[in-house]
Order: C-alpha cells, then sequence, then structure tokens
C-alpha cells in the first residue's frame, strides 16, 4: 500500500501560473486535508473534506481550490500563483469517527517566483 | 480563534536524558488532543492521543500529560534517542484539526 501519495514533490512557478496538486490515497479514507507548512507557523489548514463530492474551507483557503471528484483523490489548484504561496504542501487523510490520526504524504514543495 | 501554541521553538537534550515538551492550548472545550513528529523532509508522524477524560497516557517511551485546569499538556520522551530529533508538534482536535507552532528536539551525543 502507498498510503498518501503527493504529486509533483518540487515545482517551480512564475508569478500569475496556475498548477494542480494532487493528492491519492488507497486507504478509503473519508477524510482528507490540505495544509501548507511555512518556517515558524507550523500547519495551517487550507482546505478540507469530509467525503466524496464536499469540500470546505480551512484557515487560509484564499488563493486555492480543491476538488474531490473521486473519494481517493483531493486535488489543491492554484489559479494564478503568487511568492507567498511558495510553501511546502501537505495532504492528509483520517478516518471519520473518533479517532483523530492523520496520516500524511510527504510533501509538495513549491516555489513561486 | 482558538489555538494551540507550544512554549519553546527548541529544546536540546542529552542523549539518553529525558525530553519534555509543552503545550497550550485556548479552548477550554477541545476534548482530544494529538502529538505529532516530523522528521526532516517527511510528513508528520502520529505519536500518541490523548481525551480530556484522562490526565496520562502512556505509550512506548512517551507520555503525555493533560492539564485541564490550565489548559497544558505535556509530551515527555524517555531515554531520548538520536532518532528521536525531529520536530514536534501538539494539535488540539476540533474536528479540522488546529496545529501548535512546533518544537524542534535536538538530541546531543
Amino acid at each position: 500500500n502507498a498510503g498518501v501519495t503527493q504529486t509533483p514533490k518540487f515545482r517551480v512557478l512564475k508569478t500569475g501560473q496556475s498548477m494542480t496538486l494532487l493528492c491519492a490515497q488507497d486507504m478509503n479514507h473519508e477524510y482528507m486535508y490540505w495544509y501548507r507548512q511555512d518556517p515558524g507557523m507550523g500547519l495551517r489548514l487550507i482546505h478540507y473534506s469530509v467525503g466524496e463530492g464536499t469540500t470546505a474551507k480551512g484557515e487560509v483557503p484564499d488563493g486555492y481550490n480543491v476538488s474531490r471528484l473521486k473519494k481517493q483523490n483531493f486535488l489543491l489548484g492554484l489559479e494564478s500563483a503568487a511568492p507567498s504561496q511558495t510553501s511546502v504542501y501537505f495532504c492528509a487523510t483520517r478516518r471519520p469517527g473518533n479517532t483523530g490520526e492523520l496520516f500524511f504524504g510527504e510533501g509538495s514543495r513549491l516555489t513561486v517566483l | 480563534g482558538e489555538s494551540v501554541g507550544l512554549h519553546l521553538p527548541t529544546l536540546s537534550v542529552q542523549e539518553g536524558d529525558n525530553s519534555i515538551i509543552n503545550c497550550a492550548y485556548s479552548n477550554s472545550a477541545s476534548d482530544y488532543f494529538i502529538w505529532y513528529k516530523q522528521e526532516s523532509g517527511k510528513g508528520p508522524q502520529f505519536i500518541i492521543d490523548i481525551r480530556s477524560n484522562m490526565d496520562k497516557r502512556q505509550g512506548q517511551r512517551v507520555t503525555v500529560l493533560l492539564n485541564k485546569t490550565v489548559k497544558h499538556l505535556s509530551l515527555q520522551i524517555a531515554a531520548t534517542q538520536p532518532g528521536d530529533s525531529a520536530v514536534y508538534f501538539c494539535a488540539e482536535d476540533d474536528y479540522k484539526l488546529s496545529f501548535g507552532a512546533g518544537t524542534t528536539v535536538t538530541v546531543r551525543a
């Protein structure tokens, strides 16, 4: 089992370009999350999904869009990249219910020039 | 909004000593807390969790203590090893999970 797989792992963009980060999971988890991690800021939630076809805003949603068309995939889109979106992005999944354990991907490092 | 925060951004500990990492939270209604470990270049990994109806929970070499009176929790690592060098996060489970900024633990040989 691969667990949680993020693609791409590295990407350099120019300001104004668009791109999509893909998160794929094979654990059949209902909940999926996108976080960004910046130095000294910890993990901040961008968007999340509690099931196929549903999405919701997290703490820092501006400049990002998401889609959950299939249960196993959660896409994070940047329509017009800005230097402030330079970060490491992590996808995570969890089972519904009382367990809080998140299973994280390895991260995607995005640089916007 | 409510938040969690770690007391110290860095902690240096001698190999073999015990480590204590502290975390404060502000939402008195929080019911569930989790500790994660993040090694360099990797995603965070679950270490241990605790519910608000407990004040202590033990795992393998790790213990989490919860003090609801002062809204504080701590992670204790026994006999710290080089492999324990990482960033440690406490998280407050408000369904979406809110993470603190993390404490970087460095183990000295």
